[in-house]
């Protein structure tokens, strides 16, 4: 299967800090990359649609200027949680997406805490 | 709008036990249905996947079935293992390809006691 790599896995950050999580797909080339969102028990949210060399599709209630979104080559894609705030803690988990057919693979999440 | 449902949403049995996890989703018009499994604090391990047009795959000790008309699959786990605990999640794929959007159910935690 793909394999996808998240950095950092885990971060604790003050309140009104950035923070910028990174996502790489190691072994194949991903035009687009989905960024989901999950809070403690619950399921998984799409945050937002990355495609490689242009602006990304937010979902409806996710702020465009707080979650900033770049994806500037087929293999990184980056996530930043501008001027967080406690509610924005969260576990963070992209997904290159697959081929045709072929299941969808994850990264290992980043566990963002903000104090 | 598509919602994914998945009962129950916990779940202990003794170790050897078989069991079935459910899944229902409200619009029939899936791409495809994909079961994942969840460890504590960790990303998502992709289970198994089935296409719209298929009834059923197996992989190991897990068999996960789909009736896209009712708006169901389950997930059969044979002979449960200590190992098995952990949070499942089904996934349905909108659209009619493979660019649409993943909607998840909220997970069934299972515990596997020794």
């Amino acid at each position: 299967g793909a394999v996808v790599s998240q950095h950092p896995s885990w971060v604790i950050c003050k309140s009104g800090t950035s923070v910028k999580i990174e996502c790489r797909s190691l072994d194949f080339q991903a035009t687009t990359m989905f960024w989901y969102r999950q809070f403690p028990k619950q399921s998984l949210m799409l945050m937002a649609t990355s495609n490689e060399g242009s602006k990304a599709t937010y979902e409806q209630g996710v702020e465009k200027d707080k979650f900033l979104i770049n994806h500037a080559s087929l293999t990184l894609s980056t996530l930043t949680v501008t001027s967080a705030h406690p509610e924005d803690s969260s576990f963070y988990i992209c997904s290159p997406e697959g081929l045709a057919g072929i299941e969808q693979f994850f990264g290992p999440g980043t566990r963002l805490t903000v104090l | 709008k598509q919602e994914v449902t998945q009962i129950p949403a916990a779940l202990s049995v003794p170790e050897g036990e078989n069991l079935v996890l459910n899944c229902s989703f409200t619009d029939s018009a899936i791409y495809n249905l994909q079961w994942f499994r969840q460890d504590p604090g960790k990303g998502l391990t992709s289970l198994l996947l089935i296409q719209s047009s298929q009834r059923e795959q197996t992989s190991g000790r897990l068999n996960a079935s789909l009736d896209k008309s009712s708006g169901r699959s389950t997930l059969y786990i044979a002979a449960s293992q200590p190992g098995d605990s952990a949070t499942y999640l089904c996934a349905v794929r909108e659209g009619s390809g493979n660019t649409g959007k993943l909607i998840f159910g909220q997970g069934t935690t299972l515990q596997v006691k020794p």
